[in-house]
């Protein structure tokens, strides 16, 4: 159980333009997801705190206009990051909080060039 | 908030060794948790180990909560072992589930 599938694994975008990354539950229902980022060699930091229908929580500098989190069903939450520049190029992952215990999803490595 | 320190940062094994990941943390913690993040990325939860002695296997886990630290420890290491190794934690007096502090890691190599 507690299967959660995140799509794409890996995109390179041109920098001006946006990207949309997709977590999706597939045997459960998340009511809470959060978005990390990860650089190369670091450890994760959390960027948001989503709950089903309602707007996400920023942690403190993660720009809300640049991150847009939409957590519109119980099956699926989406992080796109809007105007894209390099300095985004990192590794994203979701992790859906499946009422018992935390799950990942595999991670998207975001490329900006 | 809370802070989560790991050693060693790196730690390159033979195959077959034993190794002990230490974790300690500056305050109480309400939810400590082992992770294992595979050379693709994929994290995987090991173990949550609030306090005491778990094991699974080759490895296991023991939390001394009111010393603030933490141990994994890997028997007989395995090439498949090697990625990196992550404790995290809620802040003390938190929900059962929330925003967990990750340490910076332990980057283990296990060599043929």
């Amino acid at each position: 159980g507690a299967v959660v599938s995140q799509h794409p694994s890996r995109v390179i975008c041109k920098s001006g333009t946006s990207v949309k990354i997709e977590c999706r539950s597939l045997d459960f229902q998340a009511t809470t997801m959060f978005w990390y980022r990860q650089f190369p060699k670091k450890s994760l930091m959390l960027m948001a705190t989503s709950n089903e229908g309602s707007k996400a929580t920023y942690e403190q500098g993660v720009e809300k206009d640049k991150f847009l989190i939409n957590h519109a069903s119980l099956t699926l939450s989406t992080l796109t990051v809007t105007s894209a520049h390099p300095e985004d190029s990192s590794f994203y992952i979701c992790a859906p909080w499946t009422g018992y215990g935390y799950t990942f999803g595999s991670g998207t490595r975001l490329t900006v060039v | 908030g809370i802070q989560v320190e790991q050693s060693p940062p790196d730690l390159i094994l033979q195959e077959g060794a034993n190794s002990t990941l230490r974790c300690n943390f500056s305050d109480s913690v309400n939810n400590l948790q082992w992770f294992h993040q595979n050379p693709w990325g994929q994290l995987i939860n090991l173990f949550y180990i609030p306090s005491g002695t778990k094991q699974n296997g080759r490895l296991s886990a023991t939390t001394v909560a009111t010393e603030r630290y933490s141990l994994l420890y890997i028997s007989s290491s395995q090439t498949t072992d090697s990625g990196v190794y992550f404790c995290a934690s809620l802040p003390p007096g938190g929900t059962s589930y929330g925003k967990l502090t990750f340490g910076q890691g332990t980057i283990l190599t296990v060599h043929p």
